[in-house]
């Protein structure tokens, strides 16, 4: 069973400009969830999408946007970036809810020049 | 809001020997998570504790959730290179989303 794929692993963007990252669930998982990794905050939060609709959703300004389609793969965007986006943005994929066993891909490294 | 606050922040030791890390909220947590994240990739789970009290062992691993279900302790015997990594905790908290610990960063020299 293939696992959790991210795309694109690596990103350099400069300040103001905008970013779409991309997210391949598991198979036969309907909750795909967003977390942003820094050095300082840990692994934070995001959002959660099931059944191609939010159904969570952290502290996070509205710059930050996700959607997700019929076959539960899932994009995440931000606009307007700033240099505190600076992060390792994962997603992980469980079978109903993001509270079940969180599936990580491999994340996508954005750095914000 | 809910946090979880794992210590040490920073672990390194020597090949062999033992450790603990722990997670402690004054948060009431239904079910908690381990998870390790090695360098380049994202966390991968180790365990799920459920009931107060509660003690799995995986191998060398044995973690612990605390009676009242606020805190939880991974004590890793006779480590290993191959332990190496970011040592998570994460609770199924109130707002039906994960919250995640503060991370413990475990260096583990041959």
């Amino acid at each position: 069973k293939a696992g959790v794929t991210q795309t694109p692993r690596y990103l350099i963007k400069t300040r103001g400009q905008q970013v779409t990252l991309s997210c391949s669930p598991i198979s036969g998982h309907r909750s795909v969830s967003w977390y942003q990794q820094t050095p300082g905050q840990g692994l934070q939060f995001l959002f959660e999408y099931f059944s191609e609709t939010q159904r969570n959703k952290g502290n996070f300004p509205g710059r930050f946007s996700g959607r997700q389609f019929s076959n539960s793969r899932s994009e995440m965007n931000v606009s307007t970036l700033e240099l505190g986006d600076s992060a390792l943005y994962l997603c992980a994929s469980s079978r109903d809810h993001s509270t079940d066993t969180q599936y990580f891909g491999p994340g996508t490294r954005l750095t914000v020049l | 809001t809910q946090l979880l606050e794992q210590s040490p922040q920073f672990l390194s030791i020597q090949e062999g020997e033992n450790l603990t890390v722990y997670c402690n909220s004054s948060s009431v947590f239904s079910s908690l998570q381990w998870y390790r994240q090695e360098p380049g990739e994202g966390p991968v789970l180790l365990v799920t504790v459920v009931t107060g009290g509660e003690v799995k062992k995986l191998k060398r691993l044995t973690f612990q959730f605390g009676d009242a279900r606020k805190d939880s302790s991974l004590h890793i015997t006779a480590a290993q290179p191959g332990d190496t990594g970011l040592y998570l905790c994460a609770g199924d908290g109130a707002t039906n989303k994960l919250i995640f610990g503060t991370g413990t960063l475990l260096a583990v020299q041959p």
